[in-house]
């Protein structure tokens, strides 16, 4: 079966520090994977995607995402955390295969700590 | 404006009543996508079109939930007999064929019923 796995339902930095956001996915083809941030009463906003292009993928607002096949894995980083950054992301695989189909992981919620 | 626009964007409904939401996804992209986001979760798949046909319908779309894509523009997606837990935020999203596509999402309809 296909699934996006994110392995923090929260997660907390201070200010200023690094940012780590887990995501696996489990498929039999190699998906297409994206990371979407979700501020409150705001709707889904792209940050970055992976499209078997490069495996190193930089996105909006300093966050880029590293694609390991050898890990099944997409986790989405940041070197600085910002306060604007606290919101709740979501990582997101469409599976090819027939036809493909959008499948989002549980989320994470993001806390920055002034 | 070129995104995905949903409409209406806040419903408040009494329980029993019927409600239909509507999606225009972005004009060129054939595939467009159904999903139910509640308080605090990630956004759950409901159904998918590709151009007028219905693909997929997940086990979370019961019986008073139908959704509908005519001319494979835009979609309707009507809860007939609404209960409380049908409270939640409606999102539409829409993607274009072929290979590796991202999906644009709308910024939902947010559903009410007391």
């Amino acid at each position: 079966a296909q699934s996006v796995t994110q392995l923090d339902s929260h997660v907390s930095v201070s200010e200023g520090t690094p940012v780590l956001l887990r995501c696996n996915y489990s498929s039999s083809y190699s998906p297409s994977l994206f990371w979407y941030v979700q501020h409150p009463n705001k709707g889904l906003q792209l940050l970055l995607k992976y499209t078997s292009a490069a495996t190193l993928v930089k996105g909006i607002n300093g966050f880029e995402a590293e694609f390991k096949k050898s890990e099944t894995s997409f986790h989405l980083t940041k070197p600085s955390a910002h306060m604007s950054d606290a919101a709740e992301y979501f990582c997101v695989a469409a599976f090819s295969g027939g036809y493909q189909k959008v499948t989002f992981g549980t989320g994470t919620k993001l806390q920055v700590i002034p | 404006d070129t995104g995905v626009s949903q409409n209406p964007r806040h419903k408040i409904t009494k329980r029993g009543q019927n409600v239909t939401f509507r999606c225009d996804p972005i004009s060129e992209h054939n595939r467009l996508y159904w999903y139910r986001q509640t308080l605090g979760q990630g956004p759950e798949f409901l159904t998918y079109f590709q151009n007028e046909a219905q693909l997929e319908k997940s086990r979370l779309l019961s019986d008073r939930f139908s959704a509908e894509r005519p001319k494979g523009s835009f979609s309707t997606l009507e809860i007939q007999r609404t209960e409380q837990g049908d409270s939640a935020m409606y999102l539409c999203a829409s993607s274009s064929g072929g290979g590796h596509t991202e999906a644009f999402f709308g910024q939902g309809t947010r559903l009410t019923v007391v």
